[in-house]
């Protein structure tokens, strides 16, 4: 089975600061990762996926992530944020495969301020 | 606009009842999975159908059920409603034509039901 971990609830940060988001993630077998992003009343949307090749892989709005296998990890960055931004962020896995569900960390929401 | 529907956006009802949620997946996508956000479970899996067809069960209740029809919208039964049934619940979809292995899947707007 896989599991996700995002160890922070929260992250406060200022506007136009860098920003990361922690994603850890368990699976004896090889897996797909995304980070999607929920803005407040509204449904998920895809930021970014890793599904092979290049470990660095950017998203929309200026997010990228890297993917480190021996670290079973894949953070999330933005070098500058907006206020825009402050939102619930989603890491999720799926085991390769295709049509596998998607298990979703506990969430991470950014709070960006003037 | 991630191109998934679901209908309706909000719904109120009481305990003890029963509802039906809608989700229309993207237009060519065969699959659609369910799944389930509530303050204490957090995003949880529910159901996976492909062409109209159970492919995978998550954790869900013996309460709810799915079906995905023939123009491969699905809808999600909940009955005997109780008041930890509260939940936004979504769809999802992705692609699914045989030999092709698509694992990207795009979330609908959810519907947010409170049992009162």
């Amino acid at each position: 089975a896989q599991s996700v971990t995002q160890l922070d609830s929260q992250v406060p940060v200022f506007e136009e600061a860098p920003v990361e988001l922690r994603c850890n993630y368990s699976s004896s077998v090889s897996v797909y990762l995304f980070w999607y992003v929920q803005y407040p009343n509204q449904g998920l949307q895809l930021l970014l996926k890793y599904l092979s090749g290049s470990t660095l892989v950017k998203g929309i709005n200026g997010f990228e992530a890297e993917f480190n296998k021996s670290q079973t990890s894949f953070h999330l960055r933005k070098p500058s944020v907006h206020i825009s931004d402050t939102a619930e962020y989603f890491c999720a896995v799926t085991r390769m495969g295709g049509f596998q569900k998607l298990v979703f960390g506990t969430g991470t929401r950014l709070l960006v301020s003037p | 606009d991630s191109g998934v529907t679901q209908t309706p956006k909000h719904l109120i009802t009481a305990t003890g009842q029963r509802v039906t949620l809608r989700c229309s997946p993207r237009s060519g996508d065969l699959s659609v999975y369910w799944y389930q956000q509530s303050l204490d479970q957090g995003l949880q899996f529910l159901i996976h159908y492909y062409n109209g067809e159970e492919r995978a069960k998550g954790n869900i209740l013996e309460r709810f059920s799915a079906q995905q029809f023939p123009d491969l919208h699905s809808e999600l039964n909940l009955s005997s409603l109780e008041l930890g049934d509260s939940a936004l619940y979504f769809c999802a979809s992705s692609v699914g034509i045989s030999g092709v292995i698509q694992e990207t899947q795009y979330f609908g707007p959810g519907t947010r039901l409170l049992v009162l």
